[in-house]
């Protein structure tokens, strides 16, 4: 099955500092997810983005879908060692009849204090 | 809580065995998805059930049987025919499979790991 380009595969930066984190696909989706998943558990949804051009944000996260509807970035502002983990795109596209999800292969983010 | 509960968090197979993975959600969702995680790579979708009584293979279903007997329960059988079981799986939720657009939300995921 198809995989999302997600990159930066892995970061390492300051506590404070500011992150971002994009996705890219040769394919339209409908939706796009982010999702953070910690060491030993589920994903946990952050963000949901259901419109071209829509930007979100949540507390210190901001997304966007992009324009094209094969894309979308996430950012992350004055980063906080609890920002440590796996972050996840995810595009949501109408497959057979069904809404299926493709995932990229997640960015590792490290949070030095 | 609502929520989605996955059983057991830890599971060993011997070779040759069946074992099946809880899954159970309080939500009132119509459907239901399994997926497979290995190190290093995104979710890969095993089934995912609409509807009561009704499911799908995803892009990995060989070697994987599931069933959708209740609203609530959605179990996993990795079987003996899944050559390579080891792996984190992960159950999903969302209202339904519509273009409503609902998102997924996950369950704490059981790993398998092979005696």
């Amino acid at each position: 099955g198809q995989q999302l380009n997600q990159s930066p595969q892995s970061m390492f930066i300051q506590e404070g500092e500011d992150v971002s984190m994009n996705c890219t696909s040769s394919s339209i989706f409908n939706t796009w997810l982010w999702y953070k998943q910690d060491p030993g558990e589920g994903p946990v949804l952050l963000i949901a983005l259901y419109k071209a051009g829509e930007l979100t944000s949540n507390g210190r996260l901001t997304a966007q879908f992009g324009i094209t509807r094969k894309d979308s970035f996430l950012n992350i502002s004055a980063s906080i060692p609890s920002d440590v983990g796996i972050y996840f795109c995810a595009g949501q596209r109408t497959q057979g009849g069904s809404e299926k999800l493709v995932f990229g292969k997640g960015m590792k983010l490290t949070v030095n204090p | 809580d609502g929520g989605i509960t996955q059983s057991p968090k830890y599971l060993f197979r011997k070779e040759g065995q069946n074992v099946t993975l809880s899954c159970e959600q309080n939500l009132n969702h119509d459907a239901m998805y399994w997926y497979r995680q290995d190190p290093g790579q995104g979710l890969r979708l095993i089934y995912y059930s609409q509807i009561v009584n009704d499911f799908q293979k995803g892009d990995i279903a060989e070697g994987y049987s599931v069933s959708r007997e209740k609203k609530e329960s959605f179990p996993l059988t990795v079987t003996s025919a899944q050559k390579n079981p080891t792996a984190f799986y992960l159950c999903a939720s969302s209202i339904g499979t519509g273009p409503s657009n609902q998102p997924q939300h996950f369950g704490d995921g059981t790993r398998l790991s092979i005696l």
